[in-house]
């Protein structure tokens, strides 16, 4: 067990709907990042967030967005869904403690979404 | 950021074979990971080696680090067939902010 929580684990719905992905992160943790995990594009980095503000954008749509609220857990909204999103969407805490310091991602077990 | 890329895709063996898989990345980085994935299951580190390292042992992992060839391997011992999953490494470039970019990946299966 990571520490890293994900809700929900599955998800599916139709095309044009909108979904909200939620993720708490290791207790202290205060990065979180975001990504997505399809067949054939790998695991892909869209948004990293550090305390409650956006630190770093990667390859995420416009109709995607995120934010971290005060308490660190963060939240991947996903609108006008399209069948090409049907991907695992992880995301993962940095960690600020234990053997590897600061230099480690734990990742939560992900939410499967499938739009149909 | 950058992206490592692992070779082979895929590997399969048999139990108490080694596996080797390795990485390579574009430009300098401050460290490189080694994750593990089971089949729809989240990444879990295995082993976390620094590029001013050469080579990092935890259990039967094995992992080397050649800066000059830009390039890492992961060496599991007397494989098993719970060893089977997916291995992917993770480059954190030299200088820029912490986000870590992930290869798609080696599929190793390990048959019993």
């Amino acid at each position: 067990d990571s520490g890293v929580t994900q809700t929900p684990k599955h998800l599916i719905t139709a095309t044009g709907q909108r979904v909200t992905l939620r993720c708490s992160p290791r207790s202290g943790d205060l990065s979180v990042y975001w990504y997505q995990q399809s067949l054939d594009q790998g695991l892909q980095f869209l948004i990293q967030y550090y305390n409650g503000e956006e630190r770093a954008k990667g390859n995420i749509l416009e109709r995607f967005s995120a934010q971290q609220f005060p308490d660190l857990h963060s939240e991947l909204n996903l609108s006008s869904l399209e069948l090409g999103d049907s991907a695992l969407y992880f995301c993962a805490s940095r960690g600020t403690s234990g053997v590897h310091g600061t230099d480690t991602q734990y990742f939560g077990p992900g939410t499967r979404l499938t739009v149909l | 950021s950058q992206q490592g890329e692992e070779d082979p895709q895929a590997l399969s063996i048999q139990e108490g074979e080694n596996a080797t898989m390795n990485c390579s990345y574009k430009t300098s980085i401050n460290n490189l990971q080694w994750y593990r994935q089971n089949s729809g299951r989240g990444l879990v580190h295995l082993i976390l080696i620094r590029s001013n390292e050469r080579e990092k042992h935890s259990g039967r992992l094995r992992v080397t680090l050649d800066t000059s060839k830009k390039s890492s391997s992961l060496l599991i011992t007397a494989s098993r067939a719970a060893d089977t999953a997916s291995y992917f490494c993770a480059t954190d470039a030299a200088g820029g902010s912490y986000i870590p970019t992930f290869g798609r990946g080696t599929s190793l299966i390990v048959h019993p």
